[in-house]
């Protein structure tokens, strides 16, 4: 079963405005990553949280994690066109530390 | 380096035919994991290995077998093709540890 499920499924915005992406998952995790699909294309990994952490930053990417509620949340500060794609949450489940799952995803639009 | 590469890119099987999807890596990475992907259901895991000689199964290993005889290489074998295997495969590897994964770019199957 997946692990992690993605709010919302789609979501459609303006260059330069933000995009929030929120990803709730089940078990206790060792830590939780955000990948990039671009259409027809492998994902790519963007940013790894560990459980301990609360909050990390990359470049125009932040990603906060709060364990009591199991969730986490992506922003992508004045989003660019370039970032339409479909983004995925993945956790490391404590006690299974080589097994990545996966959540089912946002679409990301962006328009100019 | 090359990452992940897997082959072949695109591939069309009639029921019940047996196939060998390849996947390699060249980074020395110890984990490697086979994934599909399916419209609407994000990415689910077929098999994954933790090193030479050692295999799991994941959510949904049923009509897959697989086999890791070396760090690099980790094929996915399906015995009789069914037109609910159908799907986007992809292969991903990773290091111990609290790190990414690094995808493939995909294996696009088709079984009629």
């Amino acid at each position: 079963s997946q692990q992690g499920e993605e709010d919302p499924q789609a979501l459609s915005i303006q260059e330069g405005e933000n995009a929030t992406m929120n990803c709730s998952y089940k078990t206790s995790i060792n830590n939780l990553q955000w990948y990039r699909q671009n259409s027809g294309r492998g994902l790519v990994h963007l940013i790894l949280i560990r459980s301990n952490e609360r909050e990390k930053h990359s470049g125009r990417l932040r990603v906060t994690l709060d364990t009591s509620k199991k969730s986490s949340s992506l922003l992508i500060t004045a989003s660019r066109a370039a970032d339409t794609a479909s983004y995925f949450c993945a956790t490391r489940n404590t006690g299974t530390a080589s097994k990545l799952t996966f959540g089912t995803g946002t679409r990301l639009q962006v328009t100019l | 380096n090359a990452g992940v590469t897997q082959t072949p890119k695109f591939q069309v099987l009639k029921t019940g035919q047996s196939m060998t999807l390849q996947c390699a890596q060249d980074m020395n990475h110890e984990y490697m994991s086979w994934y599909r992907q399916d419209p609407g259901m994000g990415l689910r895991l077929i098999h994954y290995s933790v090193g030479a000689g050692i295999t799991d199964q994941g959510e949904v290993p049923n009509g897959y077998n697989v086999s890791r005889s070396t760090t690099e290489d980790f094929p996915l074998r399906l015995l009789s093709a069914a037109p609910s295997q159908t799907s986007v495969y992809f292969c991903a590897s990773s290091r111990q540890g609290a790190h990414g994964y690094t995808f493939g770019s995909g294996t696009r199957l088709t079984v009629v």
